[in-house]
């Protein structure tokens, strides 16, 4: 069954670094999305991405937060300018098509602990 | 706007015993789409069951089963026998349709940790 991938698991980085963050969806999905989830709160809506633009952001996407498809396969997610708070799991997610209501499939997540 | 609300926050029960996860839902919309995830130690999300806003039927998944009523705006999940297994977080979770189809964002609960002993 096809899944959604990220790498990697687990990044390590210093605090002011920038990480990139890197999903694979599904491969004929349409929308993408990503999450974050800091340790035992809950999930979080980042920002949805379709057509190559975003669609919908949340206010925790601010200016050091970016999206990127740069090859039509994987869609990323980079932070510029890592702060301590930015310490959580982040989930991609990708659905199908807008045509047929779907279900968004989540990634495993990236653990991010930024030192 | 949306919320859901799940407000145990953590559950303990023996194995065999049933376990009902309660979640209470807020949205202005007419259509919507209603989740659950499962979220074991190991941190992914695992997708249950989806139900739309048209649809109260119960559903029942093996030891699974939803409860979908409108009238109280909750989505009430159950798992019958609980094995060692289904201790994990669950998530209910909840989405606005967009026009022309397709899906916002979902927005999730707090979750209810659940732990099954042997």
């Amino acid at each position: 069954e096809p899944e959604v991938t990220q790498t990697p698991s687990h990044q390590v980085t210093q605090m002011g670094q920038e990480v990139i963050l890197r999903c694979v969806p599904i491969s004929n999905h349409l929308y993408f999305y990503w999450y974050r989830q800091i340790l035992g709160q809950k999930v979080e809506f980042l920002v949805s991405f379709y057509n190559n633009e975003i669609s919908e952001k949340s206010e925790i996407f601010d200016d050091q937060f970016s999206v990127e498809r740069p090859d039509g396969s994987n869609f990323t997610l980079k932070i510029r300018s890592t702060k301590l708070e930015d310490s959580a799991m982040y989930f991609c997610a990708s659905m199908a098509d807008r045509a047929r209501p779907d279900t968004q499939y989540f990634g495993p997540g990236t653990r991010l602990t930024v030192l | 706007a949306q919320k859901v609300t799940q407000a145990q926050t953590e559950i303990s029960v023996v194995e065999k015993e049933d376990v009902t996860l309660d979640c209470v839902y807020e949205t202005r919309d007419t259509t919507y789409y209603l989740f659950w995830y499962k979220q074991p130690p190991s941190g992914e999300l695992v997708f249950l069951i989806r139900r739309n806003s048209f649809d109260e039927q119960n559903e029942i998944s093996g030891r699974y089963s939803w409860n979908f009523q409108k009238s109280t705006s909750s989505f009430n999940f159950t798992i019958t026998a609980s094995q060692v297994v289904d201790s994990a977080v669950y998530f209910c979770a909840l989405s606005e349709a967009r026009r022309g189809g397709g899906y916002q964002k979902v927005t999730f609960g707090t979750g209810t940790k659940l732990q099954v002993i042997p």
